[in-house]
C-alpha cells in the first residue's frame, strides 16, 4: 500500500530561519515523490519533483531511500513561504497520487 | 494556454438537485483527473480518464457521474446529492506518462 506521512500540522519559524517540512513514505517499489504547495485563495501547485533534484524557490528534496523520506528544506525562509505544504507519492504509473496531510507552514517576520 | 479552468467557482445545490462541474485544459494534456478535498484535508483521488476512457475509479458513490466527451473537457455530474459531499471539487490534468499534474482552482459545493 502507499502511504504518505506528514508528521507536522503546523509548522512556524522566524523569517530568515532554516526551515525543514518532514515526510515519509511508505512503498515497496520504487517511487515518485514530490512537493506541492497551496497558498492562500490559490490553487495547489508543483514545487518539487525528485527526479528532477533542482531548487525552486530556495527549496530542495532529496529522497532518501534507506529512510524512505522527501523531507523539504530551505535554509532561509521567506515570509512569503507562509503556505500549505503536501508531500505526495506516485507508486502506479503516472496515474495515482497519494497525498500526506499536509504541513501548514508560518513564516513569522 | 497553460492553466487547467473550473466552472463555477461555487455552486449551491440542495440533495434533490442536478447539476455538473466543468473542466477545461489546452495544454494537449490526455490524463485528467476529479478530486475531492474537504477542509483542512489533502485531496483525494475520484477519478482517471486516460486517453478519453475512464482507467480509475476510487469506489466513487454512483451520485457522482463522471463524463469525458473529448481530450480538453471533463465533466463530473452531480444527482440526489448528501450535505456531507460539501467539499472543494478539484480536477488536475497530466501527460498519460507524466507525472507532474496541473490542477485547476476547483470548484466549493455546498450541499443543502
Amino acid at each position: 500500500a502507499q502511504r504518505v506521512t506528514q508528521p507536522e500540522k503546523l509548522l512556524s519559524v522566524f523569517k530568515g530561519a532554516p526551515v525543514e517540512l518532514k515526510c515519509n513514505y511508505s512503498y515497496s517499489g520504487s517511487p515518485e515523490l514530490f512537493w506541492y504547495v497551496q497558498y492562500s485563495r490559490q490553487r495547489l501547485q508543483l514545487l518539487l519533483r525528485h527526479i528532477s533534484r533542482e531548487s525552486i524557490k530556495g527549496f530542495t528534496a532529496d529522497l532518501n531511500k534507506g529512510e524512505t523520506s522527501f523531507h523539504l528544506k530551505k535554509p532561509f525562509a521567506q515570509e512569503e513561504d507562509s503556505a500549505m505544504y503536501y508531500c505526495a507519492l506516485n507508486g502506479q504509473g503516472a496515474q495515482k497520487l497519494v497525498f500526506g496531510q499536509g504541513t501548514r507552514l508560518t513564516i513569522n517576520p | 494556454d497553460t492553466e487547467v479552468t473550473q466552472t463555477p467557482k461555487h455552486l449551491v445545490m440542495g440533495m434533490t438537485n442536478k447539476k455538473s462541474l466543468k473542466c477545461e485544459q489546452h495544454m494537449g494534456h490526455r490524463a485528467m483527473y476529479w478530486y475531492k478535498q474537504k477542509a483542512k484535508k489533502p485531496p483525494e483521488l475520484m477519478f482517471v480518464y486516460s486517453y478519453e476512457k475512464l482507467s480509475i475509479n476510487e469506489s466513487v458513490p454512483s451520485r457522482f457521474s463522471p463524463e469525458c466527451p473529448n481530450s480538453s473537457l471533463l465533466n463530473l455530474h452531480l444527482h440526489a446529492l448528501q450535505p456531507e459531499d460539501s467539499a472543494l471539487y478539484l480536477c488536475a490534468s497530466s501527460h498519460p506518462r507524466a507525472y507532474e499534474q496541473y490542477f485547476g482552482p476547483g470548484t466549493r459545493l455546498t450541499v443543502t
